[in-house]
């Protein structure tokens, strides 16, 4: 079946713009999650969601920072006025179950972000 | 958090092993260790995960260690294509299941 996949696979902008990544989880996966990777880095926790509970915002970087996932599916990361040093690659990942140790996170193939 | 310590690099002929180190001498009872790999200018990949006894499935093998202080994901036949960065991670309620926090890991590099 369909992976997860991640849209734009490349953005470009300009610094002080607002930027919206998106993400399509695996069908059926109640867990998904944000990562960020900056060039030759290891990853980077942003976000995740389960189900209905409230999101774990723990990792995001600052309050420019903002994700939501509608529907229990898709999920946007937003970023406001964006800054040189959030040029990444931003990766999004789902996985079936949430609470369990042994559930496999399945990883899209990322945006990568330049701000310019 | 418990954390896990893997070398920088690593180097391997290719057809040949590699024993791929992990501590984590913080590990709890209920922690699982993970491993992944990500391929260059590719999203991570699940490779194995284990908790008390050695794992083997069509990847690699992971060797736990008695006291689980340790681990090694055992490759058996190196290929140019298993050169990658490879992240031991451990998951459990402790460092909550679903917050999964990656180390720089392993970067593998085969010799042809």
């Amino acid at each position: 079946g369909a992976g997860v996949s991640q849209s734009p696979s490349n953005k470009v902008t300009e610094k002080g713009k607002d930027v919206e990544l998106r993400c399509d989880p695996i069908s059926g996966h109640t867990a998904l999650y944000w990562y960020r990777q900056s060039l030759g880095q290891g990853l980077e926790f942003l976000i995740y969601f389960q189900g209905n509970s409230a999101p774990d915002k723990s990792g995001l970087p600052s309050d420019r920072f903002s994700a939501e996932r509608t529907g229990g599916s898709v999920s946007t990361l937003t970023i406001q006025r964006t800054q040189q040093e959030d040029s990444a690659v931003y990766l999004c990942a789902s996985s079936l179950e949430t609470g369990l140790g042994y559930n496999e996170q399945f990883f899209g193939p990322g945006t990568r972000l330049t701000v310019l | 958090d418990a954390k896990t310590t893997q070398p920088n690099s690593m180097e391997s002929n290719e057809e040949e092993p590699v024993h791929l180190p992990c501590n984590h001498s913080t590990i709890s009872g209920t922690d699982y260790i993970h491993w992944y790999r990500q391929l260059p200018s590719q999203g991570p990949e699940y490779v194995i995960h284990g908790l008390t006894s050695n794992v083997n499935n069509r990847m690699a093998s992971l060797a736990i260690a008695e006291d689980r202080k340790s681990s090694t994901l055992i490759l058996h036949r190196a290929t140019l294509r298993d050169a990658a960065v490879y992240y031991c991670i451990l998951r459990g309620w402790e460092t909550s299941y679903d917050k999964v926090i990656f180390g720089p890991g392993t970067s593998l590099s085969v010799i042809p």
